[in-house]
C-alpha cells in the first residue's frame, strides 16, 4: 500500500459525459501528479500540482482539468468524454523540496471505460 | 529532446533464469534514475540511483547506474513467476519540478 488513495476504482460512463476522479496523497506529500495509461501505452504525464498550485502541465487535453484543494487532495475532471479516453488514470504524490521527494508513489489507479 | 529508452520491449524466460533489463537515457542535467515494477495496476517503487557505479540491491533484484555511458541495468536472478510484470525506468532531470521522463517499459514474462 503506497498510501496514495484513489476513488473510484472503476467506472463506466457514456460518451459525452463528465466524470471526476479523486486522489488523496500520502500524508505529508505536497505534490500530486496525474497520469494516463491506455492499453499497451506507457505512462502519459497529464498535470502536477504543488501545495494547491499548478506546477507543470503535460499532455492534458483541454477537456480535462484538475485542481488541488487546501487539504491537498486532488481531483481530475474529464468532460465530453470520448471512447479514446478509456484508460487507467493514476494519481501519484511526492514530498517536494527534499531528497526523498525524488521518489513518487502511485495510487492503485482509476479504471475509466467510456462506452 | 530528453528521452528514456528501455530494452528489450518484452522478454520471456523460464523460472530460475537471470534477466537483465536495460535503460538508456539522454537528458540535460541528470539528477536521478528510478525503477518501478508494474503488475496489474499501480507501479511500485524499486530503486532510485543517483551515483554512478554503486549497486542498489533488494533480494534477488539489483540495479546499477553508469553516468558516463548514460544507462542503467536492472538484474533479476533466480526469477519467479511473481516477477512477471512491466518494469519501468524513469529519469529525473535537475530543475524539472519533479517531472519524470518515462521509458516505455519492458514486459517480462516468467514461464514456470
Amino acid at each position: 500500500d503506497s498510501g496514495v488513495t484513489q476513488t473510484p476504482k472503476h467506472l463506466i460512463t457514456a460518451t459525452g459525459q463528465r466524470v471526476t476522479l479523486r486522489c488523496s496523497p500520502r500524508s505529508g506529500d505536497l505534490s500530486v501528479y496525474w497520469y494516463q495509461q491506455s492499453l499497451d501505452q506507457g505512462l502519459q504525464f497529464l498535470i502536477q500540482y504543488y501545495n494547491g498550485e499548478e506546477r507543470a502541465k503535460g499532455n492534458i487535453l483541454e477537456r480535462f482539468s484538475a485542481q488541488q484543494f487546501p487539504d491537498l487532495h486532488s481531483e481530475l475532471n474529464l468532460s465530453s468524454l470520448e471512447l479514446g479516453d478509456s484508460a487507467l488514470y493514476f494519481c501519484a504524490s511526492s514530498v517536494f523540496g527534499t531528497d526523498s521527494g525524488n521518489t513518487i508513489y502511485f495510487g492503485e489507479g482509476s479504471w475509466l471505460t467510456v462506452v | 529532446e530528453d528521452k528514456v529508452v528501455q530494452s528489450p520491449l518484452s522478454l520471456v524466460v523460464h523460472e530460475g533464469d537471470t534477466v537483465t533489463l536495460n535503460c538508456s537515457y539522454e537528458v540535460t542535467n541528470f539528477r536521478s534514475l528510478l525503477w518501478y515494477k508494474q503488475e496489474k495496476k499501480a507501479p511500485t517503487f524499486l530503486f532510485m540511483l543517483t551515483s554512478s557505479g554503486i549497486e542498489k540491491k533488494s533480494g534477488r533484484l539489483s540495479s546499477i547506474l553508469d553516468k558516463k555511458e548514460l544507462f542503467s541495468i536492472l538484474n533479476i536472478t533466480a526469477t519467479q513467476t511473481g516477477d512477471s510484470a512491466v518494469y519501468l525506468c524513469a529519469v529525473l532531470p535537475e530543475g524539472s519540478n519533479y517531472q519524470l521522463i518515462w521509458g516505455a517499459g519492458t514486459k517480462l514474462i516468467i514461464k514456470p
